[in-house]
């Protein structure tokens, strides 16, 4: 079974950092991107970030570029969102995201997130 | 950025009643738009990729349409686990972005 799990969140003052960590299982960790998305207390959802399955590609959302970092350590099966100058419009759950690019046609494409984490919750105090 | 608008923003239904949900991209995503469920305190479930595919393990009382701009997930007859929110999100370009949610909520 397919798992992914987040750690890393807490409360964090405006300005802040906080590294956010995603453990992966019982897939080829190697062979897939991963994806960072997150959820405002009771809001919609938001795409933070992705990075390829080899860290050559990382695209970020333009209200975290800048800011955060997403980075990954594939001998460690594990997946980082480093988050730098905290504000409080950065509070939300986070979550981590396994990328599926079958399905949306492969070659290179990617957006289609198959399984996700329980997520994390960040809190930056207003 | 592709903006995507769902509708309605919540419904109210009854166990097995026929549900429909309709997501609008702001350009054409061609096929590329997915639909995710989410229970309160939970992390969202992938349901349909590609605009009409059914993930694993997907019951097949959901099923969605639609291509370039209009697409829709219909829920063929509600049962008690299907009280959720229900979420667009395309994958035709980045920034990724996902619909503001349909919250299907117990007549």
């Amino acid at each position: 079974q397919v798992q992914v799990v987040e750690s890393g969140g807490g409360v964090v003052q405006p300005g802040g950092s906080l590294r956010l960590s995603c453990a992966a299982s019982e897939f080829i960790f190697n062979n897939y991107g991963m994806h960072w998305v997150r959820q405002a207390p009771g809001k919609g959802l938001e795409w933070v970030a992705f990075i390829r399955s080899d860290g050559s590609y990382k695209n970020y959302a333009d209200s975290v570029k800048g800011r955060f970092t997403i980075s990954r350590d594939n001998s460690k099966i594990t997946v980082y969102l480093q988050m730098n100058s905290l504000r409080a419009e950065d509070t939300a759950v986070y979550y981590c995201a396994k990328d599926e690019p079958a399905y949306c046609g492969g070659g290179g494409c990617y957006g289609v997130f198959d399984y996700w984490g329980q997520g994390t919750l960040v809190t930056v105090p207003s | 950025d592709i903006q995507m608008t769902q509708s309605p923003s919540s419904l109210s239904a009854s166990v097995r009643d026929r549900v429909t949900i309709t997501c609008r991209a702001s350009q054409s995503i061609s096929s590329l738009l997915n639909w995710y469920q989410q229970k309160p305190g939970k992390a969202p479930n992938l349901l349909i990729y590609a605009a009409s595919n059914l993930q694993s393990g997907v019951p097949s009382r959901f099923s969605a349409s639609g291509s370039g701009t209009d697409f829709t997930l219909i829920i063929s007859s509600l049962q008690p686990e299907d009280f959720a929110t229900y979420y667009c999100q395309q994958s035709y370009s980045a920034p990724l972005t996902f619909g503001g949610g349909t919250k299907v909520e117990i007549k």
